[in-house]
């Protein structure tokens, strides 16, 4: 079995400062991570995965993750946020036999002015 | 990168019609695809894993008679809601991959939006 917990439901941040979203999660067998991004009634779009290469992956768009196996998370981070990165952000994994996906339950990131 | 269609982004319905969304790869064969729901401010839910010339295989929950897969080809895949009632209205995406291996990346569709009135 497998699961992901994002922390935060919600998290604010001025524009400009860092932002970091949380995701720890749980998997019986090497998991792929995935950070998706969804802006409001559009679909999904792949920011950054982990598929046991480098533990630090540098995605799209300024943003990164670290794996770190110890702690069975994978944060996302960026140093300074953007208006446009206000949306709301998936952590998945997957890697159960099968094609099994697990999403958590989301983090929606307010940028102030 | 690749790209995934879906069709329509938006379709109002009445009651006990029943509605087809179509979610195609437009430069890939997508050997495996899947379709989602989504509640207002919700994380998605997986309802079934579709793989082209076979059965769908639905999620725990979900009803297989009533919300009917079709993936005929490499790059079509139709999830028709059969009967649909307002309690069907919500957010549905797909979502493919190129490849069987969990690595491979998921290509999502933009979403269609179903209201049952």
């Amino acid at each position: 079995a497998q699961s992901v917990t994002q922390l935060d439901s919600h998290v604010s941040v001025s524009e400009g400062t860092p932002v970091l979203l949380r995701c720890n999660y749980s998997s019986s067998y090497s998991p792929s991570l995935f950070w998706y991004v969804q802006h409001p009634n559009k679909g999904l779009q792949l920011l950054l995965k982990y598929t046991s290469a480098a533990t630090l992956v540098k995605g799209i768009n300024g943003f990164e993750a670290e794996f770190k196996k110890s702690e069975t998370s994978f944060h996302l981070t960026k140093p300074s946020a953007h208006m446009s990165d206000a949306a709301e952000y998936f952590c998945v994994v997957t890697g159960d036999a099968g094609n099994m996906l697990t999403f958590g339950g989301g983090t929606r990131l307010m940028v102030k002015p | 990168g690749a790209v995934v269609s879906q069709h329509p982004s938006r379709v109002i319905c009445k009651s006990g019609t029943s509605v087809k969304i179509e979610c195609r790869s437009l430069d890939f064969q997508a050997t495996t695809m899947f379709w989602y729901r989504q509640f207002p401010k919700q994380s998605l839910m997986l309802m079934a894993t579709s793989n082209e010339g076979s059965k769908a295989t639905y999620e725990q929950g979900v009803e297989k008679d009533k919300f009917l897969i079709n993936h005929a080809s490499l790059t079509l895949s139709t999830l028709t809601v059969t009967s649909a009632h307002p309690e069907d209205s919500s957010f549905y995406i797909c979502s493919a991959r190129r490849t069987v291996a969990n690595t491979g990346e998921l290509f999502f569709g933009e979403g269609s939006r179903l209201t049952v009135l």
